[in-house]
């Protein structure tokens, strides 16, 4: 059963180009959620979504963000036109369809480390 | 939303006990407090959750005092490869929920020889 995938690990972008961030979620899980971290910084969750529908995207910048999650494949995080202050690591983390009470946590991806140059 | 504050830092050697308590004192009647770890270059894994008392796993424990405004995590007999950041996070037990957790600066342990 693997976990959460994101890929790729690190991506290296010049100012102006775009950036595509994919995460794949766990097996059974429907929810997804992205989270960015600057160094030195805790994570500031940034959109949640569900198959086809993002549920709140009150964390991402105005412009330039992007999300989604399509029925096949996996949720994608597009960046465009990058600046040098998107430089970070973005992090996925998915959770199963029904809350479980106790012992519940999120699922992380091991992150994209994105470095605009 | 619940806020917590936990020490920067924390220094410990190998085979030593360590406690890390982080404070909440608006914690809300539905909050639980969840504790996750961080290696450098990861992402956050879950390590344990409560409501109150006390509860165990093969990881840790946590304590959680009857008015629940604070928690102690409980790491026994720490390895170098606990050197990690340790964040605690209240909030509502819910799918869809956790996305209104705020994730402080966790409490960097280091671990030494």
């Amino acid at each position: 059963n693997a976990g959460v995938m994101q890929n790729p690990r690190h991506l290296v972008r010049r100012r102006g180009q775009e950036a595509r961030l994919r995460c794949s979620p766990m097996k059974g899980h429907s929810h997804v959620y992205w989270y960015r971290q600057l160094p030195e910084e805790g994570l500031k969750f940034m959109v949640y979504l569900q198959k086809e529908n993002i549920i709140d995207e009150s964390g991402m910048p105005k412009e330039r963000f992007s999300a989604e999650f399509p029925k096949e494949g996996p949720s994608i995080l597009r960046i465009q036109q990058v600046v040098r202050g998107d430089s970070a690591a973005y992090f996925c983390a998915s959770s199963p369809v029904r809350p479980v009470v106790a012992n519940y946590g999120y699922t992380f991806g091991s992150g994209t480390r994105l470095t605009v140059v | 939303l619940a806020k917590t504050t936990q020490p920067i830092s924390m220094d410990s050697y190998e085979g030593q006990e360590v406690n890390i308590t982080c404070s909440h004192n608006n914690i809300a009647t539905n909050d639980y407090i969840t504790w996750y770890q961080q290696f450098p270059s990861q992402g956050p894994r879950f390590i344990i959750q409560g409501y109150k008392t006390k509860v165990t796993n093969e990881v840790a424990s946590l304590f959680i005092p009857a008015d629940r405004k604070s928690s102690t995590l409980s790491l026994p007999r720490v390895s170098l490869s606990d050197t990690a950041v340790y964040y605690c996070l209240v909030g509502d037990n819910n799918a869809g929920n956790n996305r209104k957790l705020i994730w402080g600066l966790g409490t960097s342990l280091a671990v030494n020889p």
